[in-house]
């Protein structure tokens, strides 16, 4: 089955850095990988998302690329701002089918100090 | 929009006691619900996928006759914890999809807390 990692766990920047998460995934026929944060005791909110058929989407200050060779692919926030501390999911979907469900990276802690 | 809104936001019970929590989706119809599980500081487990109209698909380890899912319309899935034990304490989250787009949106989710 598909197996997720995502690093680091725990990550510090100083306010206006950039912070980057890295996850690897290990199914090949995976085609969706969403990121999501989540805020301490909320619901994880989905703030980016890429396709197996695009290398790089970015939105404002938020990147993800993605490297299918490879598998895998990273999350990129640049100019850094308190609000950004949460802690940051990357999912693979299951399967390259709509409606499959997704195996979730461990988590990754970013702090962003003022 | 997507919206799914997910119903007690928390709850403390009684060890023994049964909990039921809902989870529906507000603007859209949602065939499949998927039913998570976060313990402090983890990342989100799948306990099953809800299909309305027919039965929960269980991930291994999952107890189906204690986390007992019913989907009965394509708006409303709900998760009743059987019997709730301390060890059951933890958030539960579930999430859906609208057809047709990727991706899925979570539920504000339950604490429970069994005393």
């Amino acid at each position: 089955g598909e197996n997720v990692e995502q690093h680091p766990s725990t990550l510090s920047v100083q306010e206006g850095d950039s912070a980057v998460i890295k996850c690897t995934y290990s199914d090949s026929a995976s085609n969706y990988f969403p990121w999501y944060k989540q805020e301490l005791g909320k619901r994880p909110q989905l703030i980016i998302d890429i396709r197996s058929n695009v290398g790089e989407k970015k939105d404002q200050r938020i990147a993800v690329t993605l490297n299918k060779t490879a598998k895998h692919f990273s999350l990129h926030i640049t100019e850094t701002q308190p609000e950004d501390s949460a802690v940051y999911f990357c999912a693979a979907s299951i399967g390259g089918n709509y409606g499959q469900n997704f195996v979730f990276g461990p988590g990754t802690r970013l702090s962003v100090l003022p | 929009g997507a919206v799914v809104s997910q119903h007690p936001s928390w709850v403390i019970c009684k060890s023994g006691t049964s909990v039921k929590i809902e989870c529906r989706s507000l603007d859209f119809q949602a065939t499949t619900m998927f039913w998570y599980r976060q313990f402090p500081k983890q990342s989100l487990m799948l306990m099953a996928t809800s299909n309305e109209g027919s039965k929960a698909t269980y991930e291994q380890g999952v107890e189906k006759d204690k986390f007992l899912i019913n989907h009965a319309s394509l708006t409303l899935s709900t998760l009743t914890v059987t019997s709730a034990h301390p060890e059951d304490s933890s958030f539960y989250i579930c999430s859906a999809s609208k057809r047709q787009l990727y991706g899925y949106t979570f539920g504000s989710g339950t604490r429970l807390t069994v005393v």
